[in-house]
């Protein structure tokens, strides 16, 4: 089944003390997103990746860090963790293609930064 | 100013009406323009992208797209319960349809179709 895996998908922690994400998929996509969403603001793009080694801040990249090493993994890093970085987290990917472009998002992580 | 706006809503619309859904941008670059939906809980799924100005149609949706004004809405025919959701707006600089990843969402309309 063609999927986008993330885990955990709940997760309460304390201020400070680092964390990752981590996002895989099954279909060979090039492109991988990471998005937070919070309430009256919609999904904002926190850093997307084109294709291993190649990554870019989307719109809200502060405090957090990514990396592609391997083709179908995408981890969120999250160094120090802050009370504004409670969100829900939504990994996606896409083969990127024209006329066939779609975003298939994880099932989401619902992080709480105490 | 945001980048990418949506009308604020809730929208509320009965069974079997017309649904319209608006969104406006600020980035003249914008090339490709999608529509996602998420229901409560979920994951937002995509429902169609249109890249070029007019109408496109699938099935009960109808998306159009206004470049010279930047604005492109999401037109839902006969409205069912079913099609109670938050529907997202998202742009991109890519140009035919394609993102290559790096899209810019709006805030979400929900809709709720009452029977």
């Amino acid at each position: 089944e063609a999927q986008v895996t993330q885990n955990p998908r709940y997760l309460i922690t304390v201020t400070g003390k680092k964390l990752t994400v981590t996002c895989s998929q099954n279909m060979n996509h090039e492109y991988m997103s990471w998005y937070r969403q919070d309430p009256g603001l919609g999904l904002r793009q926190i850093y997307y990746s084109m294709n291993v080694e190649v990554t870019d801040k989307g719109d809200v990249p502060e405090g957090y860090k990514v990396s592609r090493k391997e083709k179908r993994n995408f981890p969120l890093i999250l160094e120090s963790p802050s009370p504004n970085q409670t969100s829900l987290y939504f990994c996606a990917s896409t083969i990127g293609g024209p006329y066939t472009d779609t975003q298939y998002f994880g099932p989401g992580t619902r992080l709480t930064v105490l | 100013q945001k980048e990418v706006e949506q009308n604020s809503g809730p929208l509320s619309v009965p069974e079997g009406a017309i649904a319209s859904l608006n969104c406006t941008y600020s980035d003249r670059g914008s090339q490709s323009f999608f529509w996602y939906r998420q229901y409560s809980g979920k994951s937002p799924e995509l429902i169609m992208f249109i890249y070029s100005n007019g109408d496109k149609e699938d099935g009960r949706f109808t998306a159009q797209l206004n470049k010279a004004s930047q604005y492109v809405s999401l037109l839902i025919r006969d409205s069912q319960p079913s099609d109670s959701a938050t529907y997202l707006c998202a742009v991109t600089p890519g140009a035919g349809g394609t993102s290559y990843g790096k899209l810019t969402f709006g805030q979400g309309t929900i809709l709720t179709v009452h029977p």
